[in-house]
C-alpha cells in the first residue's frame, strides 16, 4: 500500500460526459501528480501540483483540468469525453519539490475510465 | 519524441538466472533515474533509483547501473524469481526548465518480464 488513495477505482461513462477523479496523497506529501496510461502510450505525465499551485504541465488536453485543494487532495476533471480518453489514470505524490535528488514519487492504484 | 526508451517490450528468463532490463535516454539534463515495477491492475511500485553522481546502486537482488556517457541504464535482478514477473518501467527526471521540479518523471513504455519456473 503506497498510501496514495484514488477514487473511483472504475468508472464507465458515455462520450460527451464529464467525470472527476479524486486523489488523496500520502500523509505529509505536498506534491501531487497525474499520469495517464493508455494501451499504446505507456505512462504519460499530465500535470503536477505542489501545495495547491500548478508546478508543471505535461501532455494534458485542454478538455482536462486539475486542482489541488488546501487539504492537499487533488481532483482531475475530464470533460467532453471521447472514446480515446479511456485509460487508467494514476495519481502519485511526493514530499519534495525543489529538485533535490531522491524525490521518489509513489503511485496510487489508479482509476479505470471507460468511455462508451 | 521519446526521451526515455525501453527497446525490449518483453523478456523471458528462467528462474534463478539473471534478468537484465535496459533503458536509454536522450536528455542530458536528466540526473535521477528510477525503476518501477507494475503488476496488472495495480499502480507502479517504486523499486530502486540512482542519482547521476553514482554509477551503481544495489538493493538486495536488484542492482541498477548507470552509464552517463552512453545515456544508458540497466536493472539487474539476480536471482530472478517467478514473483518478479511484471512490467518494469524505467523513469527519469531532472532539473528541467520549469522551476527545477524533479517530480514529473518521464517514463519508458515498459518491459514485460516473465520469469519461468
Amino acid at each position: 500500500d503506497s498510501g496514495v488513495t484514488q477514487t473511483p477505482k472504475h468508472l464507465i461513462t458515455a462520450t460527451g460526459q464529464r467525470v472527476t477523479l479524486r486523489c488523496s496523497p500520502r500523509s505529509g506529501d505536498l506534491s501531487v501528480y497525474w499520469y495517464q496510461q493508455s494501451l499504446d502510450q505507456g505512462l504519460q505525465f499530465l500535470i503536477q501540483y505542489y501545495n495547491g499551485e500548478e508546478r508543471a504541465k505535461g501532455n494534458i488536453l485542454e478538455r482536462f483540468s486539475a486542482q489541488q485543494f488546501p487539504d492537499l487532495h487533488s481532483e482531475l476533471n475530464l470533460s467532453s469525453l471521447e472514446l480515446g480518453d479511456s485509460a487508467l489514470y494514476f495519481c502519485a505524490s511526493s514530499r519534495e519539490y525543489d529538485g533535490s535528488s531522491g524525490n521518489t514519487i509513489y503511485f496510487g492504484e489508479g482509476s479505470w475510465l471507460t468511455v462508451v | 519524441d521519446q526521451q526515455v526508451k525501453q527497446n525490449s517490450p518483453s523478456l523471458s528468463v528462467q528462474e534463478g538466472r539473471i534478468s537484465i532490463l535496459n533503458c536509454d535516454y536522450t536528455n542530458s539534463m536528466f540526473d535521477y533515474f528510477l525503476w518501477y515495477k507494475k503488476y496488472p491492475a495495480e499502480g507502479p511500485t517504486f523499486l530502486i533509483s540512482i542519482s547521476s553522481i553514482k554509477d551503481k546502486n544495489e538493493d538486495g537482488r536488484f542492482t541498477v547501473f548507470l552509464n552517463k556517457s552512453a545515456k544508458h541504464l540497466s536493472l539487474h535482478i539476480v536471482p530472478s524469481q517467478p514473483g518478479d514477473s511484471a512490467v518494469y518501467f524505467c523513469a527519469a527526471s531532472g532539473s528541467l526548465n520549469y522551476g527545477g521540479s524533479q517530480g514529473n518523471l518521464i517514463f519508458g513504455k515498459g518491459t514485460k518480464l516473465s520469469v519461468k519456473p
